[in-house]
This record gives structure tokens, C-alpha cells and sequence, in this order.
């Protein structure tokens, strides 16, 4: 199993407040992705990484922002949480060397609640 | 418009049939992988079988088995013999090799329940 890991698994947090996921790879993977998961929507892209402080925006951007200082850790940040933005998020990952048929190995979700 | 399209939300059945999970997709590359990633009620995502555009033969994985129609963009996923552990969400997903981002765009998904 590719070793992703993401943190925390579970969080409530209040409407207006700063949230930050985590998402940490011991694969040396260059391209790392945050999706958000709700029903009816499947998995949507919201930011991802193709290296070291590269990062670019995906279909679902607006209210999050990312980092990534090392290739092993992608941050997710909810500047200001809000109710819309409760969902189950994914972080990923894809194989090396990237190519059209490597697999994108997932996380184990975390599953966010704002009230 | 949507690039991936589930139009199955729900699905059953009986365990020990085979089974057939839709999926049609829209792209203008002419190089594109297509892929089916399984999520049982426990929430990790299973990669099952992955498809190339340009691939002659329809892949094939143990019990699943990709019947891919190109002319009519059209990727479905077959499982043959159903057991009770393939009861689960099933996600259709596919890669432009135009895109250099390198994402997954995914469908809305196939709820599948396998009945005893």
C-alpha cells in the first residue's frame, strides 16, 4: 500500500474558523492532489501539487488554499470555514514515474463538519 | 459540461450474477486513460482496472472486466459473479494526457448492493 496518510481522520469545527488538513506521503511522489467528496458529485478537484511550493488551483478552489514546503506534505487550508464546505476530503497521489495510466493512490479521507 | 457521466446511482444484484456499471465520458484528446476505483462503506478508494484510449483489447482484472467502445465513449465496468464484499460505491474516473496537472476527473458514481 502507498504510504498516505491524512490528519486529523474526523473534525467539527465552527463556521468562521481557519481548518487545516494534512496530507503526508513517505512515496517521494512528485503530484499530490486535495478532491472533495459529497454525494451526487463524486470527487472533485480542489487544488493540487506538482512539486515543492507548485501548486495550482482544480474545479472547486474557492475558499481553500494549499502549501507544500516539502515534497512530502500537502496542507489544505479553509481560511474561513462555512457549512457548505462539509465533506469528506481526499488527498492523492499519483505513481512514478506520472503518466496517463499511473494510478493515483488515495488517503483515507477526513471527514470535516462545520456547524 | 461533465467530462465523466454515472447515470446508475443505485444498482442491485444478486450475488453470484454478473453485473454491468455504466460510464461514458467526453474529451476532445485522443489520448485519455479511463479507470474504475471501488470505495466500500469503510471510505478508502480501490483502484480496480484502468483502461487505455488507444489499447486494442478491453482489460481485464480477476472479475472485472472493462467493456470499452471508443466510437461511442463509452467505459463500462463488468463484474462478473458477485459476491457480497463487492457491495460498494464504484467510481468511473478518467486522465487526459493533455492535461498536465496529470488529475483524475471522476463521475458522481454507481452505488452497488449485492443482495444474498
Amino acid at each position: 500500500d502507498a504510504g498516505i496518510t491524512q490528519s486529523p481522520r474526523h473534525k467539527v469545527t465552527e463556521t468562521g474558523t481557519p481548518v487545516t488538513l494534512r496530507c503526508h506521503q513517505t512515496e517521494n511522489h512528485r503530484y499530490m492532489y486535495w478532491y472533495r467528496q459529497d454525494p451526487g458529485h463524486g470527487l472533485r478537484l480542489i487544488h493540487y501539487s506538482y512539486g515543492v511550493k507548485d501548486t495550482d488551483k482544480g474545479e472547486v478552489s474557492d475558499g481553500y488554499s494549499v502549501s507544500r514546503s516539502k515534497t512530502e506534505d500537502f496542507l489544505l487550508t479553509l481560511e474561513s470555514a462555512t457549512s457548505s464546505q462539509t465533506s469528506v476530503y481526499f488527498c492523492a497521489i499519483s505513481g512514478n514515474p506520472t503518466g496517463l495510466n499511473t494510478e493515483a493512490f488515495f488517503g483515507q479521507g477526513t471527514r470535516l463538519t462545520v456547524v | 459540461a461533465q467530462k465523466i457521466t454515472q447515470t446508475q446511482p443505485g444498482m442491485f444484484v444478486q450475488e453470484k450474477e454478473a453485473v454491468t456499471l455504466d460510464c461514458t465520458y467526453d474529451t476532445s484528446d485522443q489520448s485519455y486513460g479511463l479507470f474504475w476505483y471501488k470505495q466500500p462503506s469503510s471510505g478508502e478508494m480501490i483502484f480496480l482496472i484502468y483502461q487505455g484510449s488507444y489499447d486494442e483489447q478491453n482489460a481485464t482484472e480477476g472479475r472485472y472486466s472493462l467493456n470499452f467502445q471508443k466510437a461511442r465513449k463509452s467505459a463500462n465496468l463488468v463484474i462478473s459473479a458477485s459476491q457480497l464484499g463487492d457491495s460498494a460505491m464504484y467510481f468511473c474516473a478518467m486522465r487526459e494526457a493533455m492535461d498536465s496537472s496529470y488529475k483524475l476527473i471522476f463521475g458522481s458514481g454507481t452505488r452497488l448492493l449485492v443482495r444474498p
